[in-house]
Order: C-alpha cells, then sequence, then structure tokens
C-alpha cells in the first residue's frame, strides 16, 4: 500500500497570511493526487484533483503542485473561513490512502 | 439538488451487523463509482471501500476486507455498506463519496456507528 505523509501536522497563521502544506508519497503517484479541506462537524471537500487542477467553486488562491512522490498545496492570503484540517489523498492505486491531515489554526 | 445522504448508522455490540445506506440524487449515479470513508472520532480519513458503476469491481481497506461488503443498486440510486463482525475500532463517522481517479467531489453528511456494549 502507498503510504501517504504531510507536514506540519499543524499550524498557526494570521489572516491574509500565505500558508505552504507539504504532502509525500511512499513511491511515484505520478499526478493522482487530491488535496480535501474538512471544517470541524463537516464532511471534506475537495479542492484540488490531479495534484494542480482547481475543483468547480474552489477560490483561486488555493493551488497545488508537484508529481512523483512530493506534493504542495498553497493557500495565498489565508480567509477566516480556510482555518480547517487538509488531507491530501492519493487516487494512484487502491487503497486510496489519505495523508493524516494538517491543522490550520488562528494564531 | 446534487446530494448523498446517508443512513442506518447506530449503536451495536462487538460481533454485531450493520447495513450502511447512501441515497444519490441529483446525478448520474448509475455513471459514477462511489466510495466510503470513514473517520473516528478525533481522527483522519480513512479511505475502505469503492466500487465501480456496475457494482463489478470493488476494492477493500485491509482494515474491512473480509469484514464489510460495498454493493450499490442502480436502480434505486443507492449504494450499500454492508459491515460484519464489527468492532470497536469501528467507531466512527461513515461518508458516502463519488469516488474517482480525480478524487471525491461530492460527499454525504455522514452517519454514525458506534460498536459498543
Amino acid at each position: 500500500d502507498i503510504q501517504m505523509t504531510q507536514s506540519p501536522s499543524s499550524l498557526s497563521a494570521s489572516v491574509g497570511d500565505t500558508v505552504t502544506i507539504t504532502c509525500r508519497a511512499s513511491q511515484t503517484i505520478e499526478t493522482y493526487l487530491n488535496w480535501y479541506q474538512q471544517e470541524p462537524g463537516k464532511a471534506p471537500k475537495l479542492l484540488i484533483y490531479a495534484a494542480s487542477s482547481l475543483q468547480d467553486g474552489v477560490p483561486s488562491r488555493f493551488s497545488g503542485s508537484g508529481s512523483e512522490t512530493d506534493f504542495t498545496l498553497t493557500i495565498a492570503s489565508l480567509q477566516s473561513e480556510d482555518f480547517a484540517t487538509y488531507y491530501c489523498q492519493q487516487s494512484y492505486s487502491t487503497p486510496f490512502t489519505f495523508g493524516p491531515g494538517t491543522r490550520v489554526d488562528i494564531k | 439538488e446534487v446530494q448523498l445522504l446517508e443512513s442506518g448508522g447506530g449503536l451495536v455490540q462487538p460481533g454485531g451487523s450493520l447495513r450502511l445506506s447512501c441515497a444519490a440524487s441529483g446525478f448520474a449515479f448509475s455513471s459514477s463509482a462511489m466510495g466510503w470513508v470513514r473517520q473516528a472520532p478525533g481522527k483522519g480519513l480513512e479511505w475502505i471501500s469503492s466500487v465501480n458503476t456496475r457494482g463489478e469491481t470493488k476494492h477493500y481497506a485491509d482494515s474491512v476486507k473480509g469484514r464489510f461488503t460495498i454493493s450499490r443498486d442502480n436502480s434505486k440510486n443507492t449504494l450499500y455498506l454492508q459491515m460484519n463482525s464489527l468492532r470497536a475500532e469501528d467507531t466512527a463517522s461513515y461518508y458516502c463519496a463519488k469516488d474517482s481517479i480525480f478524487g471525491m467531489d461530492l460527499w454525504g453528511r455522514g452517519t454514525t456507528v458506534t460498536v459498543s456494549s
């Protein structure tokens, strides 16, 4: 099975900051990498698919990059509604494993 | 409205069984692969199963293989998860989602399963 790791596990930031979250796969997954946002008590929401494609309706301040084993989610000009937990997920091969998550808190 | 609505969660004793349902509406269910993801209290997301459009190809996480069965009824626009031999560690919120290699782009609100005596 492909293992996914994320760093950091949590971070504190202020509104207006730019935030970067890293995700690493234990083997190459090409660009079969997705990013999700989950607010407390809510279902996850797809933000980015295929490493860098923005899901319909997601603000353009979210962007993704990377390929093979190393990926990045960047949130530019952080807004109050962006304080949440972010998960990466590989969809290269089953089981479609998730990373452990990165919690973004208000500083 | 495009939505997924899970049901069937509840309290069950260890070793017991439960069947979750996920009713789909507003999109072409029969043309969509589907999956289940769970989240234990205070923990991260765990992908547990997926099924292709016709219900012929199924995949499972090792943690549920042999105990859980995914299925679908395209005539009813409904996805199922039969859970047998339940354990305390299966306690979680269970989400159904429209699945593909390009991510899970539609999620239900989830249903809670508690395994306890």
